[in-house]
């Protein structure tokens, strides 16, 4: 059974950082992608990028383009989501999910971080 | 602004048969398959089409999705009142690099 445990809520200053975790048991972690999808309060559902553990390599949506940072640790089946330059707007939901590319789909989510940005 | 429209609301009563729309482009639902999630309130999405009409194990029969050209539905036959929840659609964006879009979401409220 795969899972995806998130650390956990954060509460940040306006232009700081958040690093968010993502830690999945279950399954091969290097194998599959992992994206990165947030939802603001009320709000749907906005991915952010990802990462494929096996190569290292991770793209971006062009509206959080170097404000975002995808990492992943093969050693310990964790992946990273880092966000800097929080602005009260980023205030949201943070999820990280598997993607199966067999079947194209997003199959597995964690269970969401909350990060509230706030002075 | 979501890539993917879809209606904002739907509703039906229990028993009854209800269809959710999702609408694309050539780069995203023309090129690739759909997924759909059911979110309850306060938890994580759950898939429950991928691959444009394939259940996950677990999903109940009453759901079934289908696609055509660059449009998609969701139809929920027999509805219950645990369908109350949010549903989204969400496909992979061949344009740039790449990437995940999804639909803005729709409510659906069994009255």
């Amino acid at each position: 059974q795969v899972q995806l445990v998130q650390s956990g809520a954060e509460v940040k200053k306006p232009g700081s950082s958040v690093k968010v975790s993502c830690k999945a048991s279950g399954g091969t972690f290097s194998s599959y992608a992992i994206s990165w999808v947030r939802q603001a309060p009320g709000q749907g559902l906005e991915w952010m990028g990802r990462i494929i553990p096996i190569l290292g390599i991770a793209n971006y949506a062009q509206k959080f383009q170097g404000r975002v940072t995808i990492t992943a640790d093969k050693s310990t089946s964790t992946a990273y989501m880092e966000l800097s330059s929080l602005r009260s707007e980023d205030t949201a939901v943070y999820y990280c999910a598997r993607e199966d590319s067999n079947y194209g789909t997003i199959d597995y989510w964690g269970q969401g971080t909350l990060v509230t940005v706030s002075s | 602004q979501s890539v993917l429209t879809q209606p904002p609301s739907a509703s039906g009563t229990p028993g009854q048969r209800v269809t959710i729309s999702c609408s694309g482009s050539s780069s995203n639902i023309g090129s690739n398959t759909v997924n759909w999630y059911q979110q309850l309130p306060g938890t994580a999405p759950k898939l429950l089409i991928y691959s444009n009409n394939q259940r996950p194990s677990g999903v109940p029969d009453r759901f079934s999705g289908s696609k055509s050209g660059t449009s998609a539905s969701l139809a929920i036959s027999g509805l219950q009142s645990e369908d109350e929840a949010d549903y989204y659609c969400a496909a992979w964006d061949d344009s740039l690099n790449g990437f995940w879009v999804f639909g803005g979401g729709t409510k659906l409220t069994v009255l």
